[in-house]
């Protein structure tokens, strides 16, 4: 069964930081890798989705990156903000669709 | 462009009554529709699937049943709430494939 880990499971960083969210998974027969940012008591806001054999994407400050063969990806923010605190999990799909419990971002101002 | 629309935003209900969630799916056809429920402080759990009307998969027993009336309807339901039923239940959608998901924005349910 796939297992999916997120580390660390909580950050808190100065404003302007650049920062990196990991998240490994276990079996590497995966369709595609999600990240999403969750705000408190909200849904699920797709960030961006990489297919199998894409080695990364980018959109604004956000670059997610992911190696299958490692079974891992990482999230890196660019110049954090305030406004970046939520959190944040990944997801792979694969036979099934398996989430992380997330890792809770605080960007301090 | 597709969108997705989840109702109500919250809801309070005692005990034994019944339950009704609606999660609808605008601006695409045939999509492959999905309730997960998130407990406080625990991750997402999968409910129910379905990749079409009428089929309905069912990932963990329960309190709680699932139908799909319409292409881009899907309906969670309960006969009769347990407290363990609270927590915030999101309806999510994608096609069938190396797709991404789209999630509703969620409906927080408390049980008292």
């Amino acid at each position: 069964k796939q297992e999916v880990t997120q580390i660390p499971a909580a950050l808190s960083v100065p404003e302007g930081e650049n920062l990196v969210l990991n998240c490994s998974f276990t079996d590497s027969a995966i369709y595609n890798l999600q990240w999403f940012r969750q705000d408190p008591g909200k849904g699920l806001t797709s960030l961006l989705l990489i297919q199998s054999s894409q080695r990364e994407q980018t959109s604004g400050r956000l670059n997610a990156s992911l190696d299958k063969s490692s079974g891992r990806s990482t999230l890196y923010i660019a110049a954090s903000q305030p406004g970046d605190s939520a959190t944040y999990l990944c997801a792979v799909t694969g036979n099934q669709f398996y989430f992380g419990t997330g890792t809770s971002l605080t960007v301090i101002p | 462009s597709q969108t997705i629309h989840q109702w109500p935003a919250t809801l309070v209900q005692p005990v034994g009554s019944p339950l009704s969630l609606e999660c609808t799916v605008e601006g695409t056809s045939n999509p492959n529709l999905y309730w997960y429920r998130q407990a406080a402080g625990r991750g997402l759990q999968l409910l129910f699937y379905s990749v079409g009307i009428g089929q309905i998969s069912s990932e963990v027993p329960q309190n709680l049943s699932a139908s799909r009336p319409q292409d881009r309807q899907f309906i969670l339901s309960s006969k009769k709430l347990l407290l363990s039923d609270s927590g915030f239940y999101l309806c999510a959608w994608r096609y069938a494939g190396a797709y991404g998901y789209t999630f509703g924005s969620g409906t927080r349910l408390t049980v008292v």
